[in-house]
């Protein structure tokens, strides 16, 4: 099947940095791929759907300018968390939509101190 | 506006037990629907799909799920639960079949297999 793969799988930061997680189909081009956050024991909630070449559409309540996505290429789409804060402090998981389904990459815990 | 219902935030059986997992769903439109599984600190993994087909939908490692109109239900179930089977489960309803369709997830359900 179809392979997404997310990188860094863990990242700790200071408060104020900024971290970038990079989201790779591997071997499938895929038009669009999402961007979801999980808390522990909780649902995943999409944050923005990333289409190639073109700005992302963010949910709402999600904010733009602290989570740019960039979708360069059909198979690279990266988020970034710009001055990273505590509370930021979540599990990201990105999903590539494939002809018949969404497939997801292995997610990345990301810890800002 | 479609949305997904997972009945019972956490379910416990016994190892050789039934497995059965609720989800109910609500559509304006024909819905397609899905089942995924997650291990502690993973992504998600596909266990099957109903594309509006066989409305009995067989999928990964002995799970199925019957899609049900009448009822709005796309309930998961297992014959026979394995320790392994301790995961995760999200019930989800895409809003179009194509690529760009977004997922919207349940609340998902914790499955505990006891020994």
């Amino acid at each position: 099947g179809a392979v997404v793969s997310q990188h860094p799988s863990r990242v700790i930061c200071k408060s104020g940095t900024s971290v970038k997680i990079e989201c790779r189909s591997l071997d499938f081009q895929a038009t669009t791929m999402f961007w979801y956050r999980q808390f522990p024991k909780q649902s995943l909630m999409l944050m923005a759907t990333s289409n190639e070449g073109s700005k992302a559409t963010y949910e709402q309540g999600v904010e733009k300018d602290k989570f740019l996505i960039n979708h360069a290429s059909l198979t690279l789409s990266t988020l970034t968390v710009t001055s990273a804060h505590p509370e930021d402090s979540s599990f990201y998981i990105c999903s590539a939509s494939g002809r018949e389904e969404q497939y997801f990459g292995p997610g990345t815990r990301l810890t800002v101190t | 506006a479609q949305s997904v219902t997972q009945l019972g935030s956490h379910v416990s059986v016994s190892e050789g037990a039934l497995v059965l997992l609720r989800c109910n769903y609500s559509s304006s439109v024909p819905p397609y629907l899905f089942w995924y599984v997650q291990y502690p600190n993973q992504g998600l993994q596909l266990l099957l799909k109903y594309t509006s087909a066989a409305t009995l939908v067989k999928g990964i490692n002995g799970f199925e799920a019957e899609f049900k109109k009448s009822e709005t239900s796309f309930h998961l179930t297992k014959p026979s639960a394995h320790m392994s089977d301790a995961a995760e489960y999200f019930c989800a309803v895409r809003t179009i079949y194509n690529q760009g369709g977004k997922l919207i997830f349940g609340q998902g359900t914790e499955l505990s297999v006891k020994p």
